[in-house]
């Protein structure tokens, strides 16, 4: 069965910094892009980022580019999100998703990021 | 880059009603569009790939069509499980924009 588990949300400060992790089970996880999709409180779906099989190439929506940074480890079967410089309207839950192939096929449940102060 | 724009943003219907959303891109994207219903407090589920391929498990009262910038997503006889969000995605290597979402409610 596939499992994607995200964790590191929480509370942190404008300017602070969160690391994301999704830990992935249940498929060959060297195998599939992967991805991050958030989810402002009450708003629609926002894609965030996506990363190749190898960690090669790497794709982020205009508003993150130069503040996050999405990683993997396949050997640890793990996707990461960096985030830094964070700002109010960063507030959202991420989910991480493989992409199979492409298009979200499977989903985490979520972790919540707020961002105030 | 390519925005995504559903319509309508919200739908009220009964159960048994054939419900139609629309999604249109604002250049090509062939057919390389997904559709996903969401609903509260819950991750985003697969229902249609490339436009009109229904994933594995879906009901086939649902169904997907178009290409190119106009795709609708079909519900042929809404049921009550059907109450929810539906987001277009259209999707590539490197980029994956979503649609603002219709929620489609009890009339």
């Amino acid at each position: 069965e596939v499992q994607l588990v995200e964790s590191g949300g929480g509370l942190v400060q404008p300017g602070g910094s969160l690391r994301l992790s999704c830990a992935a089970s249940g498929f060959t996880f060297s195998s599939y892009w992967m991805s991050w999709v958030r989810q402002a409180p009450g708003k629609g779906l926002e894609w965030v980022a996506n990363i190749k099989q190898d960690g090669s190439e790497k794709y982020y929506v205009d508003s993150v580019k130069g503040r996050f940074t999405i990683s993997r480890d396949n050997a640890k079967n793990s996707l990461y999100l960096q985030m830094n410089s964070l700002r109010a309207e960063d507030t959202a839950v991420y989910y991480c998703a493989r992409l199979g192939p492409m298009i979200a096929d499977y989903w985490g449940q979520g972790t919540l990021v707020t961002v105030s102060s | 880059d390519i925005q995504m724009t559903q319509s309508p943003s919200t739908l009220s219907a009964s159960v048994g009603d054939r419900v139609t959303i629309t999604c249109r891109a604002s250049q090509s994207i062939s057919n390389w569009l997904a559709w996903y219903q969401q609903k509260p407090g819950k991750a985003p589920k697969l229902l249609i790939y490339k436009a009109s391929s229904l994933e594995s498990g879906v009901p086939s009262r649902f169904s997907g069509s178009g290409s190119g910038t106009e795709f609708t997503l079909t519900i042929s006889s809404l049921q009550p499980d059907d109450f929810a969000t539906y987001y277009c995605q259209q999707y590539n290597s490197y980029s994956g924009t979503f649609g603002q979402g219709t929620k489609v409610e009890i009339k």
